[in-house]
């Protein structure tokens, strides 16, 4: 069955720090792959996808992923965080055949100190 | 960019009532749209695939007769939660397929059972 795994439940960082988000999927064929953030109360905006080609991709708000299919990960990275990223991040995985319906991982927390 | 919006975005309903969320695509149409639910501090959950001009296809452990979808439209489909229950309170956010097999979420909708 499909599945995606966000081993962290919340991740605090500084301001200014480096972050990374954990994402692991297990599905059957190449994936399509998403980035969600979703602040409190607000509905899901994308950061970016991964669908074929460069396994490094670019996102909005100066976010990067890189999908790694030997590992089954794609993490998402900022090299220097603000604290207006405070917010819950998801990874999600698109079900092609499916009508491209996703399948959401739990969540990760990343709460920014100043 | 692609628009999807939810009416309403807040509602509080007494327990035994009907409540009908709407979601539109506001400037492409949707022959599909999917309906989630999410619980405080908790991932999204496909709850079922909304099909312009045919039936929704429930997703498993999802009660057809008291979640009622209706995809009247290219850009309309509803979400009836009927003989509402206080653990029906949740938050809904709908989705569209637009280009490029992008998801397009709507703001959600908070419902609150009394």
């Amino acid at each position: 069955a499909q599945s995606v795994t966000q081993p962290d439940i919340h991740i605090t960082v500084s301001e200014g720090a480096s972050l990374e988000l954990r994402c692991n999927y297990s599905y059957g064929a190449t994936p399509y792959l998403f980035w969600y953030v979703q602040s409190p109360g607000q509905g899901l905006q994308l950061l970016l996808k991964y669908f074929s080609g460069d396994t490094l991709v670019q996102g909005i708000k100066g976010f990067e992923a890189e999908f790694k299919r030997s590992q089954s990960s794609f993490n998402l990275r900022k090299p220097s965080v603000h604290w207006s990223d405070a917010a819950e991040y998801f990874c999600a995985v698109g079900l092609m055949e499916y009508g491209n319906k996703l399948v959401f991982g739990a969540g990760t927390i990343l709460r920014v100190k100043s | 960019g692609a628009v999807v919006s939810q009416h309403p975005s807040w509602v509080i309903c007494k327990s035994g009532t009907s409540v009908k969320i709407e979601c539109r695509s506001l400037d492409f149409q949707a022959t599909t749209m999917f309906w989630y639910r999410q619980f405080p501090k908790q991932s999204l959950m496909l709850m079922a695939t909304s099909n312009e001009g045919s039936k929704a296809t429930y997703e498993q452990g999802v009660e057809k007769d008291k979640f009622l979808i209706n995809h009247a439209s290219l850009t309309l489909s509803t979400l009836t939660v009927t003989s509402a229950h206080p653990e029906d309170s949740s938050f809904y956010i709908c989705s569209a397929p637009g280009a490029a097999n992008e998801q397009y979420f709507g703001p959600g909708t908070r419902l609150t059972v009394t």
